[in-house]
């Protein structure tokens, strides 16, 4: 069956330290992926996008994500989280033979002095 | 507009109430997305438009819940009889033409109370 897991439910950080979050994959041909975060109180923001080409992707406010084909997955990164990274986020996928993007659960991310 | 836009923004309701929630997506996008988004959730994917297109229903989680579109315009989510399970914040998002169909824009969303 098509899913998309995000392994870790919640993630506490320093402020300044580095950040990966794990997003993999089931689907029988390679989807489309993106990376979504949700601020308290705010709607979703696409942070970043992977539809070919480049397997390491650049988005906005600093963050990146690596395509890995053979491990099914597509994590986010960034080398240095600031207090206002303290968000929900979410990986999606969408098929290429299909419509709608489905959704992880989400990692709630938090970060401290 | 500028933005893809929701209302009403909150809406309480007493169970066994029907509810309609509107969208208005970005001018010119073709693609309409409707997902329920319960407490401490992922995002459930309910219903996409796309032009004058059937629309995909396969995540309607019963026949109470229904969605409208008429062309490229705005968007009603109608919910009758809604029971306390209904509650969530439901988002709608919209999509450009062409390739960059798949990349989403969402609305701040409907935060729906069944009491």
């Amino acid at each position: 069956a098509q899913s998309v897991t995000q392994p870790d439910i919640h993630i506490t950080v320093s402020e300044g330290a580095s950040l990966e979050l794990r997003c993999n994959y089931s689907y029988g041909a390679t989807p489309y992926l993106f990376w979504y975060v949700q601020s308290p109180g705010q709607g979703l923001q696409l942070l970043l996008k992977y539809f070919s080409g480049d397997t390491l992707v650049q988005g906005i406010k600093g963050f990146e994500a690596e395509f890995k084909r053979s491990q099914s997955s597509f994590n986010l990164r960034k080398p240095s989280v600031h207090w206002s990274d303290a968000a929900e986020y979410f990986c999606a996928v969408k098929p290429n033979s299909g419509y709608a993007l489905n959704f992880g659960k989400g990692t709630s991310l938090l970060v401290t002095p | 507009g500028a933005g893809v836009s929701q209302s009403p923004s909150n809406k309480v309701t007493e169970k066994g109430k029907d509810v309609e929630l509107r969208c208005d997506p970005i001018s010119g996008h073709t693609a309409l997305y409707w997902y329920r988004q319960r407490l401490g959730q992922g995002l459930e994917f309910l219903i996409y438009f796309q032009g004058n297109s059937a629309p995909d229903k396969s995540g309607l989680p019963s026949d109470r819940f229904s969605a409208e579109r008429t062309g490229e315009s705005v968007s009603t989510l109608t919910i009758q009889r809604t029971q306390q399970e209904d509650s969530a914040v439901y988002l709608c998002a919209s999509s450009p033409p062409g390739t960059s169909n798949t990349e989403a824009f969402f609305g701040q969303g409907t935060r729906l109370t069944v009491v």
